[in-house]
């Protein structure tokens, strides 16, 4: 069984400053980990991924998430918000290697950039 | 860039209607998904699809649900007869060889 929590339904930043979207998982097994970032009417864009390589995962558009199996976390950050970077991001697990590889979401982080 | 496609964006049916919401996966992809995401909640596995036949799927994927890969290109989930509770976001997904999925953009469909 997987379960992923996002910790923040909403997180509000001004441009410019550093952005934290925090996230728990659980996992009977060995997980893979994503963050996937929906901008209005648009898909679900992967943003990046860890599947246990290095524990630092670096993305695109400059976000970056460490994986630490200790807190069982996954946080995502970005050194310095850009307003296009409002949208709802999304945590996510689903279990390593695995032949279906379904996908378990967190509830998701709305972010709002003021500028 | 290949992407996943999703048609309608938007399908409006009444309730005890049959609806059909198509997908095109990535070309070289082999595995498929659907998800769902009701308003105000968490998005949720419907069905994953590999070699003509499903590989696993949730528990609400019942007896009203079904998908096919009709020509070997577009992906489609059928309901057969939609409920109020169906109403959401559905999303398709195709994967190739590594465990990355790929989204399309979603069919909003609203039941009355």
């Amino acid at each position: 069984a997987q379960s992923v929590t996002q910790l923040d339904s909403h997180v509000s930043v001004s441009e410019g400053t550093p952005v934290l979207l925090r996230c728990n998982y659980s996992s009977s097994y060995s997980p893979s980990l994503f963050w996937y970032v929906q901008h209005p009417n648009k898909g679900l864009q992967l943003l990046l991924k860890y599947t246990s390589a290095a524990t630092l995962v670096k993305g695109i558009n400059g976000f970056e998430a460490e994986f630490k199996k200790s807190e069982t976390s996954f946080h995502l950050t970005k050194p310095s918000a850009h307003m296009s970077d409002a949208a709802e991001y999304f945590c996510v697990v689903s279990r390593a290697k695995a032949a279906g590889n379904k996908l378990t979401f967190g509830g998701g982080t709305r972010v709002l950039v003021k500028p | 860039e290949p992407e996943v496609t999703q048609t309608p964006s938007h399908q409006v049916t009444q309730m005890g209607q049959e609806v059909i919401l198509r997908c095109v996966p990535i070309s070289n992809h082999l595995y498929f998904y659907w998800y769902r995401q009701i308003l105000g909640q968490k998005v949720e596995f419907l069905v994953s699809f590999y070699n003509n036949e499903i590989s696993e799927k949730s528990e609400i994927f019942d007896d009203q649900f079904s998908v096919e890969r009709p020509d070997g290109s577009n992906f489609t989930l059928k309901i057969r007869s939609t409920k109020l509770e169906d109403s959401a976001m559905y999303f398709c997904a195709s994967r190739g060889g590594t465990d990355t999925q790929y989204f399309g953009p979603g069919t909003r469909l609203t039941v009355l």
